[in-house]
């Protein structure tokens, strides 16, 4: 089945901790995003790829980075500069220059 | 001003009412707009494209009205499991990329 992965569906951070989670997709897509979602709200851009190899910040990149050395996977590390990590984080994908995007089913990201 | 606004509700309506929601965005350059559907804890889910001309599918109708900046979602005949929160997306080419922002989603909780 064509679609896009996230890993884990839950993950704990400690203090000064760096993460990573996973985006992988076998959609063939171009682009992949990064979002991170918080209540009340909307979505807001972390990171964004076009192509292999190159990548763009995002509104809020500050604290967070990203590589994107296959075109299936675009994995997003939170780094310790984050201070406000906990959020629902989400993927998604989609061919260049479409309008609509794919998501994955989101990692949860929890501090301890 | 949020370049796209949406009443978060949450919209309280009986089964088989009809419910409507807006949503108005402030960039007037801005060139496709999207209704997704998010289930509690889940991923975004592309729910329909919204035109000048409108769009029907089923029980639902999206609406787009350029000249006052906002688009609209008809539900009709509400089922329970229309119970989700409703996302206005706004996409704008900026550079050969796609900048899609998001609503913070209008809530709808369709009860028995």
């Amino acid at each position: 089945d064509g679609g896009i992965t996230q890993s884990p569906k839950y993950l704990f951070r400690k203090e000064g901790q760096n993460v990573t989670l996973s985006c992988e997709q076998n959609l063939n897509h171009d682009a992949m995003y990064w979002y991170r979602q918080d209540p009340g709200q909307g979505l807001r851009l972390i990171y964004y790829s076009q192509i292999v190899n190159d990548f763009q910040k995002g509104d809020i990149a500050e604290g967070y980075s990203v590589s994107r050395e296959k075109k299936e996977s675009f994995p997003l590390t939170v780094t310790s500069a984050q201070k406000n990590p906990t959020a629902f984080y989400l993927c998604a994908s989609s061919q260049q220059g479409a309008e609509t995007q794919y998501f994955g089913p989101g990692t949860r990201l929890l501090v301890l | 001003r949020k370049e796209v606004e949406q009443d978060p509700g949450p919209f309280n309506v009986p089964e088989g009412a009809t419910v409507a929601f807006n949503c108005t965005y402030s960039n007037s350059a801005s060139q496709s707009f999207f209704w997704y559907r998010q289930d509690c804890r889940k991923e975004p889910k592309l729910l329909m494209s919204v035109y000048s001309s409108g769009n029907e599918d089923g029980r639902f109708t999206a609406q787009l009205n350029r000249a006052s900046q906002y688009i609209s979602l008809l539900i009709r005949d509400s089922k329970l499991s229309d119970s989700a929160t409703y996302l206005c997306v706004v996409n704008k080419n900026s550079g050969g990329y796609q900048k899609v922002t998001f609503g913070i989603g209008t809530k709808l909780q369709v009860i028995p």
